[in-house]
């Protein structure tokens, strides 16, 4: 059982270059979602998707989009690079908002540097 | 907005002994609270959670406390062992988001 698999797991970009961080999961889940954690930090919602077809913006949404053609995928774009986002970026899924004992499983991340 | 905390951002502790990392929370509409454990070069991995209207939950070695009173709860991990060793963080969960506080880092000294 995969769980939730997000690539490439390391990146280097020069500034204004762009990127798509590409996420999937094999669990059937409705939500997906798109952190990223600076260093020392904990983690802020970017983008989240509560189904295909529809997202919204999370705390941290500038310079960043997202589609959800499918249930499996959640890919995060990069449009024009700026070192402010070099970070980590974590995909996430869960079944329902609604939390019944259902937590969002995530993926090991994708490690990411503006240069 | 929500905002979590954490009191301490670093913890160490003999194996063997009980650690309690702690964390606080600012909004009151939050109705489940997570927490999560993140290894090095690691995503967060599910521990244990809990919802607003509970006090107290146990996992397998490690228990979550929740005080309203005070918007405060805490993980108690039970006879810790060097496996344990990592980041915890809590999670708060309002409107269907989570936010994360800035975690503690635990480290278990043989």
């Amino acid at each position: 059982n995969a769980g939730v698999t997000q690539t490439p797991k390391f990146r280097i970009l020069k500034i204004g270059q762009s990127m798509t961080l590409q996420c999937t999961q094999d669990m059937n889940h409705n939500y997906m979602y798109w952190y990223r954690q600076d260093p020392g930090m904990g983690l802020k919602l970017i983008y989240y998707s509560v189904g295909a077809g529809i997202t919204d913006k999370g705390e941290v949404p500038n310079g960043y989009n997202v589609s959800r053609s499918t249930t499996e995928d959640f890919p995060l774009r990069l449009e024009l690079a700026a070192p402010s986002q070099t970070s980590v970026y974590f995909c996430a899924s869960s079944y329902s908002p609604g939390w019944s004992n259902q937590p969002q499983h995530f993926g090991d991340g994708t490690r990411l540097s503006i240069l | 907005g929500e905002s979590v905390g954490l009191h301490l951002p670093t913890l160490s502790v003999q194996e063997g002994d009980n650690s309690i990392i702690n964390c606080a929370y600012s909004n009151s509409a939050s109705d489940y609270f997570i927490w999560y454990k993140q290894e090095s070069g690691k995503g967060p991995q599910f521990i244990i959670d809990i919802r607003s209207n509970m006090d107290k939950r146990q996992g397998q070695r490690v228990t979550v406390l929740l005080n309203k009173t005070v918007k405060h709860l805490s993980l108690q991990i039970a006879a810790t062992q060097p496996g344990d060793s990592a980041v915890y963080f809590c999670a708060g969960s309002a409107e269907s988001r989570l936010t994360f506080g800035e975690g503690t880092q635990l480290t278990v000294n043989p």
